[in-house]
């Protein structure tokens, strides 16, 4: 079945710098990649995905690219705000199964 | 509030006993997942249904857990004579899924139970 690696577990930026989240997969069959947010004690909010036919996608301040060869996707915030603190996940999955998803990131945003 | 709701948001009960949660899906959603989800992990899959047809469950789920949507609409998951172990997040999603579109998964806010 599928494993999904992620890393750093916790990762400190000054405001306004930027953050990047990787993660690696195993499963060559998946084809969809959200990242979720989760603040403390909510529900995961879906931020951004992408699907494996598409190698980057932008949102904002917000970017995520996948290597399908190297089976890898990496989250990428910009100008990072202390709103942004949060643990992010990123997950793995085929089309309408269950994601699998990485063990998170916290991330905190120091202004 | 047309997103997923979840009910109870907490429950406190004694080790031995039965809990049952429930989740209320987004309306078209025809597909539904339950997730469990510990301090510090990331969520992990349960069962998820299309319609009123469970499709998989995973080796997490033992026989004291057991889910269902029977209409295809709401869905409940119950735990027979609870573990200290089942003290957790219990996360519910839903999808619409159609013509092999790979679905986007929206989250219920959750069911935080603690096993005494």
């Amino acid at each position: 079945g599928e494993n999904v690696e992620q890393h750093p577990s916790t990762l400190s930026v000054q405001e306004g710098d930027s953050a990047v989240i990787k993660c690696t997969y195993s499963d060559s069959a998946s084809n969809y990649f959200p990242w979720y947010k989760q603040e403390l004690g909510k529900r995961p909010q879906l931020i951004i995905d992408i699907r494996s036919n598409v190698g980057e996608k932008k949102d904002q301040r917000i970017a995520v690219t996948l290597n399908k060869t190297a089976k890898h996707f990496s989250l990428h915030i910009t100008e990072t705000q202390p709103e942004d603190s949060a643990v992010y996940f990123c997950a793995a999955n085929q089309a309408g199964t269950a994601l699998i998803f990485g063990k998170g990131t916290t991330l905190s945003v120091s202004s | 509030d047309t997103g997923v709701s979840q009910n109870p948001r907490h429950k406190i009960t004694k080790r031995g006993q039965n809990v049952t949660f429930r989740c209320d899906p987004i309306s078209e959603h025809n597909r539904l997942y339950w997730y469990r989800q510990t301090l510090g992990q990331g969520p992990e899959f349960l069962t998820y249904f299309q319609n009123e047809a469970q499709l998989e469950k995973s080796r997490l789920l033992s026989d004291r857990f057991s889910a269902e949507r029977p209409k295809g609409s709401f869905s409940t998951l119950e735990i027979q004579r609870t573990e200290q172990g089942d003290s957790a997040m219990y996360l519910c999603a839903s999808s619409e899924v159609s013509g092999g579109k790979t679905d986007t998964q929206y989250f219920g806010p959750g069911t935080r139970l603690t096993v005494l």
